[in-house]
């Protein structure tokens, strides 16, 4: 049981350039998120997914997408990479019912620097 | 709207002495708490969470947090710190709203611990 994988762990990005990061979990969680880390902010909700083909936004949307074909994968996409998406991202997942809230789990981040 | 207050983003101890970080919420309906920990370069560790019944909760690694109604407030305390405690700690906020908060976290800005020798 691998839990929240998320790949790569490093990546240096020009500005303008596109790529995805990957997250994968085999917890069999029906809730996927997407959270950016920047110091001193906490965390912040990019996107979020209740189920396989259900995809919403969170707090901080903007110049990202995400998609979820799968329960298994959230994949995250930057388009057109600008500094102020240098940041620590991180994926997590959860089994949530109509009773709550339940813990979430957190993949180990990745760190995207964009210049 | 909801949120979460951590008092203090740097909290210095000895090794041995009492941790106390402080978590404040702001929530319209009954919320369910929660404490992480991140160590340098990972990801966040559930340290222990509150959802109903018990108002004292214990978790991992000697931690535990008393959740008050009246104070809106869900402080962390161990009693005696370790070096190993040294980690960026972060309290969550989830709502109890009929599912429709779908599972969503909100998150303090984070206190990191330091322990000293």
């Amino acid at each position: 049981n691998a839990g929240v994988t998320q790949t790569p762990k490093f990546r240096i990005l020009k500005i303008g350039q596109s790529m995805t990061l990957q997250c994968a979990q085999d917890m069999n969680h029906n809730y996927m998120y997407w959270y950016r880390q920047d110091p001193g902010m906490g965390l912040k909700l990019i996107y979020y997914s209740v189920g396989a083909g259900i995809t919403d936004k969170g707090e901080v949307p903007n110049g990202y997408n995400v998609s979820r074909s799968t329960t298994e994968d959230f994949p995250l996409r930057l388009e057109l990479a600008a500094p102020s998406q240098t940041s620590v991202y991180f994926c997590a997942s959860s089994y949530s019912t109509w009773s709550g809230p339940y813990e979430q789990y957190f993949g180990p981040g990745t760190r995207l620097t964009v210049t | 709207a909801q949120s979460v207050t951590q008092l203090g983003s740097h909290v210095s101890v000895s090794e041995g002495a009492l941790v106390l970080l402080r978590c404040n919420y702001s929530s319209s309906v009954p919320p369910y708490l929660f404490w992480y920990v991140q160590y340098p370069n990972q990801g966040l560790q559930l340290l222990l969470k509150y959802t109903t019944g018990a108002t004292l909760v214990k978790g991992i690694n000697g931690f535990e947090a008393e959740f008050k109604k009246s104070e809106t407030s869900f402080h962390l305390t161990k009693p005696s710190a370790h070096m190993s405690d040294a980690a960026e700690y972060f309290c969550a906020l989830g709502l109890l709203t009929g599912g429709t908060s779908y599972g969503k976290l909100t998150f303090g800005q984070g206190t990191i611990l330091t322990v000293h020798p």
